[in-house]
């Protein structure tokens, strides 16, 4: 079983406030890494996937950074806004052999923004 | 609407009753995967299909479990014999996978959260 890590499990934030989350996962064997966001009550939405090392992608306030060497990524969200409160997954996609690949989850880093 | 769909959101069940969740994915999605969350926890994989193929079966799936995707289209997951640990929401996904394009992001449904009493 991957063992994926993601810290911290929550935090509080100040509206306005920029924040960041790690996630680390096993360096050998990655094809992948995706980050999703999912908000309460709604279902999981991809937010990027990312494959180079030293990738860097972006989405309006959010960007997310790849290490694949050193197995991390960082989610960056500048100026957190309420819309922001979610919960953020991250998941390496990584090559089992046999042809089995799949997405194993991390716990995920619960965000709240508070106006 | 052309999102997963998943059905039923909710199911409130005795122990030692079956149950049955039905997920219908994105239509040109060829992999449909099931997904188990419990609290606290990041969901966790419990099959993939790609087309009508069961390919994978997470060793957390007893032999309770099963899943069908007749015909490549939409997947069933029943769970047999129902006891109190298997509460939790059922999330199922799709996506489209080619060989030039192995890291397609996954569409989730909002989930059938399952209660056993």
């Amino acid at each position: 079983i991957l063992n994926v890590e993601q810290s911290p499990q929550s935090l509080h934030v100040q509206e306005g406030d920029s924040t960041n989350f790690t996630c680390s996962f096993p360096s050998s064997n990655f094809y992948a890494l995706h980050w999703y966001r999912w908000e309460t009550a709604k279902s999981p939405e991809a937010l990027f996937v990312m494959t180079l090392n030293g990738d860097e992608k972006k989405k309006g306030r959010i960007s997310a950074t790849l290490n694949t060497k050193e197995g991390y990524s960082y989610l960056y969200i500048k100026g957190s806004q309420p819309e922001d409160s979610a919960t953020y997954l991250c998941a390496p996609f990584v090559y089992g052999g046999a042809g089995s690949y799949q997405l194993t989850f991390g716990k995920g880093t619960k965000l709240s923004v508070i106006p | 609407d052309t999102g997963v769909s998943q059905d039923p959101r909710h199911k409130i069940t005795k122990r030692g009753q079956n149950v049955t969740f039905r997920c219908d994915p994105i239509s040109e999605h060829n992999r449909l995967y099931w997904y188990r969350q419990t609290l606290g926890q990041g969901p966790e994989f419990l099959t993939y299909f790609q087309n009508e193929a069961q390919l994978e079966k997470s060793r957390l799936l007893s032999d309770r479990f099963s899943a069908e995707r007749p015909k490549g289209s939409f997947s069933t997951l029943e769970i047999q014999r129902t006891e109190q640990g298997d509460s939790a929401m059922y999330l199922c996904a799709s996506s489209l996978e080619t060989s030039l394009a192995r890291t397609g992001e996954l569409f989730f449904g909002e989930g059938s959260r399952l209660t056993v009493l």
